[in-house]
């Protein structure tokens, strides 16, 4: 059974950092290209950024670029987000989602984790 | 402010059919393939269809999905009371360099 879980959210004042991590099981990690993806309360979906299957190359919404990085560690299974300069904007739940092989789409998706950034 | 625009809202009675639009530009859904997700409330987002048409393994044909230039549309067929929840489309945006998704339409079973 495929299955990720996210982990490392949580309150943190504004200018500060948080790594969020994702847990990765029940597949061939290494084979498939990961994105994270957050929600603010009550707002729709927005793409935060993605990597490839081998960490080679990533790519990130400009909303993040240059305070996020994404990376991952094949051997363990696990996907991280690197968050920096954390402003009141992106408090918001954070999903990791797993991109469909071969095609484009997100098929599974892990349950979240909330990030508040507020002082 | 997203690319992708969806209607806020649609409604029909059980057993009904209800589709739900997605537009957007050349960039999107004009050379790019679309994604739709459903998304119940306080849960994540689960994939409905992808590379347009597509049905993952496990989604009933009740749901279909079609484009026809810049535009995308779901269609809900048999609609179920467990069928209420929000729906997004999704894709990538060429000139963006991003994935987007659509502003979202909340579907409600009279």
């Amino acid at each position: 059974e495929v299955q990720l879980v996210e982990s490392g959210g949580g309150l943190v004042q504004p200018g500060g950092s948080l790594r969020l991590s994702c847990a990765a099981s029940g597949f061939t990690f290494s084979s498939y290209w990961m994105h994270w993806v957050r929600q603010a309360p009550g707002k729709g979906l927005v793409w935060v950024s993605r990597i490839y299957s081998d960490g080679s190359s990533a790519s990130y919404a400009d909303s993040v670029k240059g305070r996020f990085t994404i990376s991952r560690d094949n051997a363990k299974n696990t996907l991280y987000l690197q968050m920096n300069s954390l402003r009141a904007e992106d408090t918001a739940v954070y999903y990791c989602a797993r991109g469909v092989l071969r095609g484009w789409g997100y098929d599974y998706w892990g349950q979240g984790t909330l990030v508040t950034v507020s002082s | 402010q997203s690319v992708l625009t969806q209607p806020p809202s649609v409604s029909a009675a059980p057993g009904q059919k209800v589709t739900i639009s997605c537009s957007g530009s050349s960039s999107n859904i004009g050379n790019n393939y679309v994604s739709w997700y459903r998304q119940l409330p306080g849960t994540a987002p689960k994939l409905l269809i992808y590379d347009n048409n597509k049905r993952p393994s496990g989604i009933p044909d009740r749901f279909s999905g079609s484009k026809s230039g810049t535009s995308a549309t779901l269609g809900i067929t048999g609609l179920q009371t467990g069928d209420e929840a929000d729906y997004y489309c999704g894709t990538w945006d060429s000139s963006l360099s991003a994935y987007v998704f659509g502003t979202g339409t909340k579907v409600t079973v009279l």
